[in-house]
């Protein structure tokens, strides 16, 4: 079945510094991919989104590329901030399914 | 405010009880989508509902149902509550079905079952 697979946190970054989570699939056809971030306390929100492949989705200084022949989606930031520290969720959706998502990763950043 | 609303934020019921999560989804969505989050298994999708009617079923226990009523609002019971039922409940909507389409979240329902 479809799966997604995160790298496994905490990521732990000082502030202005690079940032990439992780995060490859398994589908059958082609799936949209999205990634969430989550707040403390709060719901996911919709950080990107790309719906075919070599698509970016960007948002916030985020971004992501759909990469069909490593069906990887890694979520890049070139400088983040204190504010950024949050947990990620990188999910996929086919036509006919709900959303699957991936375990998460928590990143901190400290100023 | 995502436009997605939850009640209540927290919970607290004994084992062997019953309790009712209700979710009002974003004006104009006619999905919703009832997820459980907890430590040990992340995110884990429920049920989905589209205008009134069951479209999806996922890692849902007999114990549970959903519905969604006329109005478009969903109520999720639990039943015969075990302490591994403890986790966050977030309800999603989403205005059409389709792959391409995100969902909206609430804020989540906290149930401690003690």
């Amino acid at each position: 079945g479809n799966s997604v697979t995160q790298m496994e946190g905490p990521v732990t970054l000082s502030e202005e510094a690079f940032l990439t989570i992780n995060c490859t699939y398994t589908a059958t056809g082609y799936p949209s991919l999205f990634w969430y971030v989550q707040y403390p306390g709060e719901g996911l929100q919709l950080l990107l989104k790309a719906t075919k492949a070599d698509d970016k989705g960007s948002n916030k200084g985020f971004e992501a590329t759909y990469r069909k022949e490593t069906t990887s989606f890694h979520l890049e930031k070139g400088s983040v901030q204190v504010s950024d520290s949050a947990v990620y969720f990188c999910a996929l959706k086919q036509a006919g399914t709900a959303l699957i998502f991936g375990k998460g990763t928590t990143l901190s950043v400290s100023s | 405010d995502s436009g997605v609303t939850q009640t209540p934020k927290h919970l607290i019921t004994a084992t062997g009880q019953r309790v009712t999560l209700r979710c009002s989804p974003r004006s104009g969505d006619l999905s919703v989508y009832w997820y459980q989050q907890s430590l040990d298994q992340g995110l884990q999708f429920l049920i989905q509902y589209y205008n009134g009617e069951e479209r999806a079923k996922g890692n849902i226990l007999e114990r549970f149902s959903a519905q969604q009523f006329p109005d478009l609002h969903s109520e999720l019971n639990l039943s015969s509550l075990e302490l591994g039922d403890s986790a966050l409940y977030f309800c999603a909507s989403s205005v059409e079905q389709g792959p391409d389409y995100g969902y909206t979240f609430g804020s989540g329902t906290r149930l401690t079952v003690v």
